[in-house]
């Protein structure tokens, strides 16, 4: 079936740096991909997407970047602050059928003060 | 932007009853409505697919007689957990389509069965 791979499963980076962290996806077929940030215990919150049909969109500190010949994209983060700490899950989605989205493993960032 | 409701937030049940949880997509129509369930330091896994008006469609190994999904109306989505055990304890959560593309997540329900 279809899965979303997702590194590194934890991060550490002092703050003020960048991060940088990458998903390979197997579904040709999709073509709508979020990036998600979740709190402990709270919901996971949409932080930025991109659509099949552009390589990189940029959000002041957030960009991500696709790969859609080699089924990748990516989310960079720069001049990382500790409020950035949290988990994030990348996933990856058909925009027809039954629209679900298949989640990576998510990864646990920590900004360093 | 989308605004996404689930409730209850928090609820503790005796094994063996059955628990309802609501998800309300507040200001947007949602035609489409899933459920999540995560295990603490896990990834979010879909549950099924909740449409308006038709019966929802489970993922792989989830019970449909165990989890009871109704989608009466374009704004509220139910899951039961019937006869609930132990292992069902978890954090569910919801979350509503809007458009071809976005979905908004609900707080999510934590569950504990004792």
């Amino acid at each position: 079936g279809e899965n979303v791979e997702q590194h590194p499963s934890t991060l550490s980076v002092q703050e003020g740096d960048s991060a940088v962290i990458k998903c390979t996806y197997s579904d040709s077929a999709s073509n709508y991909f979020p990036w998600y940030k979740q709190e402990l215990g709270k919901r996971p919150q949409l932080i930025i997407d991109i659509r099949s049909n552009v390589g990189e969109k940029k959000d002041q500190r957030i960009a991500v970047t696709l790969n859609k010949t080699a089924k990748h994209f990516s989310l960079h983060i720069t001049e990382t602050q500790p409020e950035d700490s949290a988990v994030y899950f990348c996933a990856a989605s058909r925009t027809s059928g039954t629209y679900k989205y298949i989640f990576g493993t998510g990864t646990r960032l920590k900004v360093l003060a | 932007g989308a605004v996404v409701s689930q409730h209850p937030s928090r609820v503790i049940c005796k094994s063996g009853t059955s628990v309802k949880i609501e998800c309300r997509s507040l200001d947007f129509q949602a035609t489409t409505m899933f459920w999540y369930r995560q295990f603490p330091k896990k990834s979010l896994m879909l549950m099924a697919t909740s449409n308006e008006g038709s019966k929802a469609t489970y993922e792989q190994g989830v019970e449909k007689d165990k989890f009871l999904i109704n989608h009466a109306s374009l704004t509220l989505s139910t899951l039961t957990v019937t006869s609930a055990h132990p292992e069902d304890s978890s954090f569910y959560i919801c979350s509503a389509r809007q458009g071809n593309y976005e979905q908004y997540f609900g707080p999510g329900t934590r569950l504990t069965v004792t």
